[in-house]
């Protein structure tokens, strides 16, 4: 089974500009929950979508958005982006049928800001 | 206080030491929890799950769930340099349990 794949792996902005993360979850899962990294604030929890429904968000600014598609890929948007928000981003998939799944992550995608 | 706390380290073990990482966290409804280990430059990737009180192994790896106490462990059997990485606990809870909620992570050198 194909794992979780994220495009693209490294982007690089500059602040005022806009960006969109895409992330396909591995077959069969529903549920696809994002994640920045940073070294100072560690891992932290943005949104999760389960059947194109958004079900949980992080205490992150609407700067950041997220969608889910039918066939569970979902995306990510920051918009007006700040030198704070480079990172890296990840999103993580599960089955999503019951609480405590497992969640798998992809690769991330590295976003530099300048 | 942090909803999760782990030692930051380095946790530095020569091979084939017994490597203990542990993890408290604040949360009484906690409701599961799990193990990720991160090598520099990667993702995480899932060690072990552990949902009811008790050890919980799998290979050269045993979690330890000690819910009372809000303690949460991983031991590692037999360390090899391979081990060397960032190990991450994390827990969701009862009310919102798509969430995880990492912990800070400990760092592991295994010496050869």
């Amino acid at each position: 089974k194909a794992g979780v794949t994220q495009t693209p792996r490294y982007l690089i902005k500059t602040r005022g500009q806009q960006v969109t993360l895409s992330c396909s979850p591995i077959s069969g899962h529903r549920s696809v929950s994002w994640y920045q990294q940073t070294p100072g604030q560690g891992l932290q929890f943005l949104f999760e979508y389960f059947s194109e429904t958004q079900r949980n968000k992080g205490n992150f600014p609407g700067r950041f958005s997220g969608r889910q598609f039918s066939n569970s890929r979902s995306e990510m948007n920051v918009s007006t982006l700040e030198l704070g928000d480079s990172a890296l981003y990840l999103c993580a998939s599960s089955a999503g049928l019951a609480g405590g799944d497992t969640q798998y992550f992809g690769p991330g995608t590295r976003l530099t800001v300048l | 206080q942090k909803e999760v706390e782990q030692n930051s380290g380095p946790l530095s073990v020569p091979e084939g030491a017994i490597a203990s990482l542990n993890c408290t966290y604040s949360d009484r409804v906690s409701q599961s929890f799990f193990w990720y280990r991160q090598y520099s430059g990667k993702s995480p990737e899932l060690i072990m799950s552990i949902y009811s009180n008790g050890d919980k192994e799998d290979g050269r790896f045993t979690a330890q769930l000690n819910k009372a106490s809000q303690y949460v462990s991983l031991l590692i059997r037999d360390s090899q340099p391979s081990d060397s990485a960032t190990y991450l606990c994390a827990f969701s809870r009862m009310d919102s349990s798509y969430k995880l909620i990492f912990g800070s992570g400990t760092r592991l050198l295994v010496r050869p």
